[in-house]
C-alpha cells in the first residue's frame, strides 16, 4: 500500500496563474478530504468528497478554489487565479469510514510569489 | 456544530518523563470518533491512537494512551517516557460520520 499520493510535492508560481493539486487516495478508501495549513489559521478543511460526491464544500475560500473526483482514484484541487495569500501547505486525506482514522498524503507546498 | 479545542499551544517536558495533552470537544452526536495524530518539523501528519465514544476501556498503542473522560467531554493524551523524537505538533481531532475536525494543535518540546 502506497498510501495518499500527492504532487507535486512543492509549487512555486506566480500570483495569476493557475495551480492543479493532485492526489491518489489509498484503494478502497471512499472518503476523501482536502485540508489548507497555515500558521496563522492551522489546518483548515477545504472540502470532502464521499463516493466521488462533493459532500461539504464550505470551506472553499471563494470562487477561485475548485475541486473534483472524477473517479475513485483520483481528486484535483485547482487554484485560478493564485494569489500570494493562497501560499500554504495542502494536505489530501482519505479514509474508508469515520472511525477509521484519517491517512494524510505528503502534503504539496504551495508559493505563490 | 463540532468544535475541538486544545489550550496549550506549546507544552515542555523532560526526555524520560511522561506528560499529558489536553483536549476537549463538543459534539451533539452521541458516536463520535477521537483520534490524535502528530506532525514533526519535516511536514507529515501521523495517526497515533483512536477512541471510539462507545469504547468502554482507554486506547492505548505503546507510549500513547488516551484518557477519555466522556462526562467531561475530554480525550487527553498522555505520553509516557518522552523521548526527544517526541518533539512536535499534535492534533486533536473527531470524527461524527459527516466530517473531521481538527483542533488548533500543542507543540511539545522534549528537553534533554
Amino acid at each position: 500500500d502506497a498510501g495518499v499520493i500527492q504532487s507535486p510535492r512543492h509549487e512555486v508560481t506566480e500570483m495569476g496563474q493557475e495551480v492543479t493539486l493532485r492526489c491518489k487516495p489509498i484503494s478502497g478508501h471512499n472518503s476523501l478530504f482536502w485540508y489548507r495549513q497555515t500558521m496563522m489559521r492551522g489546518l483548515e478543511l477545504l472540502i470532502y468528497f464521499n463516493n466521488n460526491v462533493p459532500i461539504d464544500d464550505s470551506g472553499m475560500p471563494e470562487d477561485r478554489f475548485s475541486a473534483k473526483m472524477p473517479n475513485a482514484s483520483f481528486s484535483t484541487l485547482k487554484i485560478q487565479p493564485s494569489e500570494p495569500r493562497d501560499s500554504a501547505v495542502y494536505f489530501c486525506a482519505t479514509t474508508g469510514g469515520f472511525n477509521s482514522p484519517l491517512h494524510f498524503g505528503n502534503g504539496t507546498r504551495l508559493t505563490v510569489t | 456544530a463540532q468544535k475541538i479545542t486544545q489550550t496549550q499551544p506549546g507544552m515542555f517536558v523532560q526526555e524520560k518523563e511522561a506528560v499529558t495533552l489536553d483536549c476537549t470537544y463538543d459534539t451533539s452526536d452521541p458516536s463520535y470518533g477521537l483520534f490524535w495524530y502528530k506532525q514533526p518539523s519535516s511536514g507529515e501528519m501521523i495517526f497515533l491512537i483512536y477512541q471510539g465514544s462507545y469504547d468502554q476501556q482507554n486506547a492505548t498503542e505503546g507510549r500513547y494512551s488516551l484518557n477519555f473522560q466522556k462526562a467531561r467531554k475530554s480525550a487527553n493524551l498522555v505520553i509516557s517516557a518522552s523521548q526527544l523524537g517526541d518533539s512536535a505538533m499534535y492534533f486533536c481531532a473527531m470524527s461524527t460520520g459527516q466530517n473531521f475536525v481538527f483542533g488548533p494543535g500543542t507543540r511539545l518540546s522534549v528537553l534533554p
